[in-house]
């Protein structure tokens, strides 16, 4: 059954803690994409990967981090220098890096720093 | 940068009534997809245009994307209370990432 998940679905942490958010994906896909979404703000680009070994900023990267040592894994990194953390991420593919190909996204992981 | 304004942000209307949400860009996009959240849930990708003028149906839904490639539209017909979620389209320059509107939440009520 192909298809991306995210995990958890839920995450508490507290201020000052680093947190990494995982995404995995088995559709073959070479794109990757982090999203975080604030109620009313739409879907913000956080960081995107078009190819292993690679990625590049996205609109609000500053205090976040991410890695692609493999083709099914973009981890997220959530660093303490976030200043607002608390959100919804989704992960999301696509086929090619290209925006002419369907994004497919993950459940989402709801991260609240207390 | 490239920027995708869509509105209304929030609609509310009686099942049967129809529904319209608007999308408009600051430059010229290379294509335009529109997706939907249920509440609580993730974006589904719903159809994808590419071509100026092009227009395309699913069942009760209508896409269109202007002649200047500028600015899109989503119309549903007589609603149902399974159309309930947020719409959001998202528009490329042939770059390498969407641009994402704000969405449009629809409320349907019976």
């Amino acid at each position: 059954d192909g298809g991306i998940t995210q995990s958890p679905k839920y995450l508490f942490r507290k201020e000052g803690q680093n947190v990494t958010l995982s995404c995995e994906q088995n559709l073959n896909h070479d794109a990757m994409y982090w999203y975080r979404q604030d109620p009313g703000q739409g879907l913000r680009l956080i960081y995107y990967s078009q190819i292993v070994n690679d990625f590049q900023k996205g609109d609000i990267a500053e205090g976040y981090s991410v890695s692609r040592e493999k083709k099914e894994s973009f981890p997220l990194t959530v660093t303490s220098a976030q200043k607002n953390p608390t959100a919804f991420y989704l992960c999301a593919s696509s086929n090619r890096g290209q925006g002419e190909y369907e994004q497919f996204f993950g459940p989402g992981t709801r991260l609240t720093v207390l | 940068g490239q920027q995708v304004m869509q509105i209304p942000q929030y609609q509310h209307v009686q099942e049967g009534e129809d529904f319209t949400t608007y999308c408009n860009s600051s430059t010229t996009l290379s294509n335009i997809q529109w997706y939907k959240q249920r509440p609580g849930g993730h974006p589904v990708f719903l159809i994808q245009l590419v071509k100026s003028g092009e227009v395309k149906k699913q069942k009760r839904l209508t896409f269109q994307f202007g002649e200047a490639k500028k600015n899109s539209s989503l119309h549903i017909t007589a609603t149902q209370t399974t159309d309930v979620g947020t719409y959001f389209c998202a528009g490329s320059n042939s770059g390498y990432a969407l641009n994402f509107g704000k969405g449009t939440s629809l409320l349907v009520t019976p």
